[in-house]
């Protein structure tokens, strides 16, 4: 089954406490993407990837690192979490946004304390 | 800065009504996509439009992109209440950044 899968689906963490939230295709998707989704504000690309090794920031990439090894997996990093981080992350993949449709994953509610 | 905003923020509508989410955006694009999100769940693809005068229809939704007046339409045909979620409009900037809509409630009453 095509698909994107995040883990974990939830999290409640720590202010500072370093974590890795982890996402993966199925679908040999050149383009991959990271949201966070706020109340009122929509989606917010934190980050995206053409490919492999080839990452770039988005609107909010602020606090996050990502990185782009493998086709398959792009990881999102968050090396000292802050409150204001806390929100519903998704990740997304498409052959190539120009011209396609997204896929998107289940989401990660992270709550940072 | 691309800036994307979408109109109404909440739509209640009666069943077998017609109506539109509108959703503007501030600079040259022809890239434009339109999602719907279910409470609690993920993101669905519903079209992607990617030239001037573009019209696609999937049921009794049609989205059409006029990139002159840097104005999408879903135009929503006699609404039942399945078609209740969040549609959001996102826009597509230079490089492969996209921007969001801050999304438009749908609410859909028999």
């Amino acid at each position: 089954e095509a698909q994107v899968t995040q883990n974990p689906r939830y999290l409640i963490t720590v202010t500072g406490k370093k974590l890795t939230v982890t996402c993966s295709q199925n679908m040999n998707h050149e383009y991959m993407s990271w949201y966070r989704q706020d109340p009122g504000l929509g989606l917010r690309q934190i980050y995206y990837s053409m490919n492999v090794e080839v990452t770039d920031k988005g609107d909010v990439p602020e606090g996050y690192k990502v990185s782009r090894k493998e086709k398959r997996n792009f990881p999102l990093i968050l090396e000292s979490p802050s409150p204001n981080q806390t929100s519903l992350y998704f990740c997304a993949s498409s052959h190539s946004l120009a011209s396609y449709e997204q896929y998107f994953g289940p989401g990660t509610r992270l709550t940072v304390t | 800065e691309l800036k994307v905003e979408q109109n109404p923020l909440f739509l209640s509508m009666q069943e077998g009504k017609n109506y539109t989410i509108y959703c503007n955006y501030s600079t040259t694009s022809d890239r434009l996509y339109w999602y719907r999100q279910d409470p609690g769940k993920s993101l669905e693809s519903l079209f992607v439009l990617l030239s001037n005068g573009a019209v696609k229809q999937e049921g009794r939704l049609m989205a059409s992109l006029d990139t002159k007046a840097r104005l999408s339409t879903l135009h929503i045909t006699a609404a039942v209440h399945d078609l209740s979620a969040t549609y959001f409009c996102a826009v597509g900037e230079y490089g492969n950044k996209l921007v969001f809509g801050a999304g438009t409630i749908l609410r859909v009453k028999s």
